[in-house]
């Protein structure tokens, strides 16, 4: 199975304050139709888990554009411009491109 | 309004069978893949096994293969889980999710399994 290494696994973020999750594949997530299958998810404390980011940078309907995704092949990144309150809790990258699709072990970020 | 919603979870002993279904509304069923999702405690998600549209093509994780059974009705608008032998290891909250392009779309809240004598 592709494993899914996130870092860090614990962001402790000061309100309004940039914040930065790293997302890294054992293989390349290039799929074999030429898209590239690497999705964010948010799951807040309580909730099931929501996507925030599909096939690495498209941010799914309803999601602020303070978020954003970028990357390529093995290494990809979640960016928050300015973390706000509602932004407290647990991230994780998944990659669709190799099955069994694979979810990393988590970035949790708080607040400072 | 996209609404997945399982049900069907429980306390059941090791070695012992369960059945979860969910059930989709807002959006035409028989046009998507569906999937089970599970989390155990404290974990990060796992997939569990994924379903074409008219259940021609299943995937499942290798782990799992044998013991569960993943099904759907499409004219129930249902996704069905059957959970056999049963691990404490097993124990997760199980969601029902959308597939669509090589992710999940849309989940439902989730039916906690918990394997213990």
């Amino acid at each position: 199975d592709v494993v899914m290494t996130q870092s860090p696994l614990s962001l402790p973020v000061t309100l309004g304050q940039p914040a930065s999750i790293s997302c890294r594949s054992s293989r390349g997530l290039v799929h074999s139709d030429g898209s590239t299958y690497l999705n964010w998810f948010q799951q807040r404390p309580g909730q099931s888990p929501r996507r925030l980011i599909y096939e690495v940078s498209n941010r799914d309907s309803g999601v602020p554009d303070r978020f954003s995704g970028s990357g390529s092949g093995t290494e990809f990144t979640l960016k928050i411009s300015r973390v706000e309150a509602e932004d407290v809790g647990i991230y994780y990258c998944m990659q669709g491109t190799h099955w069994t699709w694979t979810f990393g072990q988590g970035t949790k970020v708080e607040i400072k | 309004e996209v609404q997945l919603v399982e049900s069907g979870g429980g306390l059941v002993q090791p070695g012992g069978s369960l059945r979860i279904s969910c059930t989709a509304s807002g959006f035409t069923f028989s046009d998507h893949w569906m999937s089970w999702v599970r989390q155990a405690p404290g974990k990060g998600p796992e997939c569990v096994a994924n379903i074409k549209q008219d259940g021609s093509l299943i995937f499942y994780v290798d782990s799992l293969k044998g013991r569960f059974t993943i099904s759907r009705d499409n004219a129930k608008n249902s996704l069905y889980l059957q959970m056999n032998s049963l691990r404490a290891e097993d124990t997760a909250v199980y969601y029902c999710a959308r597939a669509i392009r090589h992710s999940y779309d849309y989940w439902g809240q989730g039916t906690l399994v918990t394997v213990s004598s």
